[in-house]
């Protein structure tokens, strides 16, 4: 079974629109991670989340971490076709280990 | 750019080709990272190096042979490939040991095996 589990697998949204993707752990969050990944290319770092509550924002992009530490969510305000990309979690394993779930795929509809 | 290149950026090789892929980050981290990124699966931590020292072998078949010179270059070496391991490689950086560190990824070598 995947250790960090995505939902939804894919969005389409109309632009200006809200959406919300969601990350959720068997275990403890100790450092939580969200990355961006156009296709074909490389991720690029959006946030890091570390404490029980911890909520991080950057231009329309919000990311919260509960206080049980075992689920994430990434929230996006009047998205963009900027926006449209595969959102990944990821989160810090034993032995420097970085782990990554399914990945969530993002359209934006003009 | 985050500092983090690869090299080549597509490559083709046959099934009895040895080709490498290179990675390489000047931003001083110490540890590197090669993943693994295939159509409609996650993405697959492979090999994991901390100070040139191979901390991580994610059960990786052996035709596939990491190396780590120094802190700064990660290849990863391609032998007798199959057409499974057709995949987008990665290559990351992070900085030191510890957990709670952000990792840098390159954007990619897009493996094609024939």
């Amino acid at each position: 079974s995947q250790e960090l589990e995505q939902s939804p697998q894919s969005l389409i949204v109309q632009e200006g629109k809200n959406l919300t993707i969601n990350c959720t752990s068997s275990k403890t969050l100790y450092g939580l991670y969200w990355y961006k990944q156009k296709y074909g290319e490389g991720l690029i770092f959006l946030m890091m989340l570390q404490k029980g509550g911890e909520e991080k924002s950057h231009e329309k992009i919000t990311a919260k971490l509960d206080e049980k530490k075992q689920q994430s969510s990434l929230h996006i305000t009047a998205s963009q076709p900027s926006h449209a990309g595969i959102y990944l979690c990821g989160a810090d394993r034993a032995g420097n280990k970085l782990v990554f779930g399914a990945g969530t795929i993002l359209r934006v509809k003009s | 750019e985050t500092g983090v290149t690869q090299t080549p950026r597509h490559l083709v090789m046959g099934m009895t080709n040895k080709k490498s892929l290179k990675c390489e980050q000047h931003l001083g981290h110490n540890a590197m990272y090669w993943y693994k990124q295939s159509a409609k699966k996650p993405l697959e931590l492979m090999f994991v190096y901390n100070f040139k020292e191979q901390t991580e072998n994610n059960s990786v078949p052996s035709r596939f042979s990491p190396e780590c010179p120094n802190s700064s270059h990660l290849f990863l070496h391609l032998h007798t490939l199959q057409p499974e391991d057709s995949a987008l490689y990665l290559c990351a950086s992070s900085q030191g040991a510890t957990l709670n560190t952000e990792a840098f990824f390159g954007q990619g070598t897009r493996l094609t095996v024939v």
